[in-house]
């Protein structure tokens, strides 16, 4: 119940595409969906965070889809771009836990 | 700009040696992660702090690893005796508590491990 799926596991698109990733949860207690970003190298990054309580949140070229009663949620990177070849990671949270619970991982290539 | 820092950043040492990873975290932040990152395991969640008192340390192997906070400045995690199977990129996190709104947790740049 604490897992966080996430797909697909590795995606590659083409610059100025759009660019989507998949998370699914069990735990209706999750009240905090963050998105990281990981470089190479890097720690990950917060990225965008959405709260259940909204349906879509989006920060310049990155949007964040919730659907809570599917328990799914997704990020949309409109425009992709090379600079944006990473890793993603969602996470989910509830304030009555203990810390992030992460996905497994989206390695994220985006082709000139 | 605050940031978490590791020590050290990479770390190669043969098995059966002691290990130990040092992490500083954000001035004021009360909630300190260590995490392991693996290809196959992804970012798994070892031990975390709240005012430098352990929280929960589930995800820890508790016969070779120990995580401390000597103080509010200094988190350690040590691994004795390493194995090959500790291999990993291994990182720190700090966060205010609770660590979600805008006050996500701050990743270090991690220690990357190599057991021989």
């Amino acid at each position: 119940q604490q897992q966080v799926k996430q797909s697909p596991q590795s995606l590659i698109v083409q610059k100025g595409g759009i660019s989507i990733i998949n998370c699914a949860y069990e735990n209706t207690a999750f009240d905090y969906f963050p998105w990281y970003q990981q470089f190479p190298g890097k720690g990950p990054a917060l990225l965008i965070a959405i709260r259940p309580d909204v349906s879509e949140k989006k920060e310049g070229r990155f949007t964040i889809s919730f659907n809570k009663s599917a328990k799914q949620f997704s990020l949309h990177i409109m425009d992709s771009q090379p600079g944006d070849s990473a890793t993603y990671f969602c996470a989910a949270f509830n304030q009555a836990g203990t810390a992030l619970i992460f996905g497994k991982g989206t390695t994220l290539s985006v082709s000139s | 700009d605050a940031r978490v820092t590791q020590t050290p950043r990479h770390k190669v040492t043969e098995m059966g040696q002691e290990v130990t990873m040092r992490c500083q975290p954000i001035l004021g932040h009360n909630t300190v992660f260590w995490y392991r990152q693996t290809m196959m395991q992804g970012l798994e969640l070892l031990a975390y702090f709240r005012n430098r008192a352990p929280l929960d340390d589930s995800g820890m192997p508790k016969d070779r690893f120990s995580a401390e906070m000597p103080d509010a400045t200094l988190a350690t995690l040590k691994i004795q005796p390493s194995e090959p199977r500790d291999s990993a990129v291994y990182f720190c996190a700090s966060g205010p508590q609770p660590s979600y709104s805008n006050q996500p947790q701050h990743f270090g740049d991690g220690t990357r491990l190599s057991i021989l």
